[in-house]
């Protein structure tokens, strides 16, 4: 166990609709990651948050945001879903010196119909 | 852009043997290399991880081997046992202040047969 939790596992959804993720990183990590894992795309980094702030962002669709809270939980919302959406969602956290480990949560799987 | 190539796809290994894994990069601002297991229905754990200014690091039987002016790193199992059927990842970032985030190859699908 990795200590990052991840809700929900599974998300089955239609086209059109908004869906929101949730992570929970590891008690005291400050950076939290997003990634994509697609048949076709392989693992894609997405968007970093640190202590609240957006640091990075990857090849993230203008359909999708994240946010990280003050209780650094973070959330990813993606919205007018598409059938490729369709994916792993997978949330990561690292520690506060900027450490490279990243822990990975179990990952939310997304079915858009 | 895929700045980071992982081969082979996949790799079928009998029970005892070496499992061999390569990934090369193209950023030469790339620091930190690790390798990732992941089992099915599960993130990705880290597995094993290396800076370019060490040319090997062992851990068990894991080992990897970097060469920077080729700008390649494998992951070598050895005495692989069914338990290390896995998909593989390798990765590559650049150390920031904030977190570094990853770039990872394709992935390679390790099948150790008993």
């Amino acid at each position: 166990d990795s200590g990052v939790t991840q809700t929900p596992k599974h998300l089955i959804t239609a086209t059109g609709q908004r869906v929101t993720l949730r992570c929970s990183p590891r008690s005291g990590d400050l950076s939290v990651y997003w990634y994509q894992q697609s048949l076709d795309q392989g693992l894609q980094f997405l968007i970093q948050y640190y202590n609240g702030e957006e640091r990075a962002k990857g090849n993230i669709l203008e359909r999708f945001s994240a946010q990280q809270f003050p209780d650094l939980h973070s959330e990813l919302n993606l919205s007018s879903l598409e059938l490729g959406d369709s994916a792993l969602y997978f949330c990561a956290s690292s520690d506060w010196r900027g450490g490279e480990t990243q822990y990975f949560g179990p990952g939310t799987r997304l079915l858009v119909l | 852009q895929q700045q980071v190539k992982q081969s082979p796809q996949s790799l079928i290994v009998q029970k005892g043997g070496i499992s061999i894994i390569n990934c090369a990069y193209e950023n030469t601002a790339f620091d930190y290399f690790p390798w990732y297991q992941q089992f099915p229905g599960k993130g990705p754990a880290l597995l094993i991880a290396i800076r370019p200014d060490v040319s090997e690091k062992k851990e068990g039987r894991f080992t990897i081997s970097f060469n920077k002016s080729a700008k390649q790193f494998s992951l070598h199992i050895m005495d692989s046992q069914p338990g290390d059927s896995a998909t593989y990842f390798c990765a590559a970032s650049i150390r920031e202040t904030s977190g570094s985030r990853l770039t990872f190859g394709e992935g390679t699908q390790l099948t150790v047969n008993p």
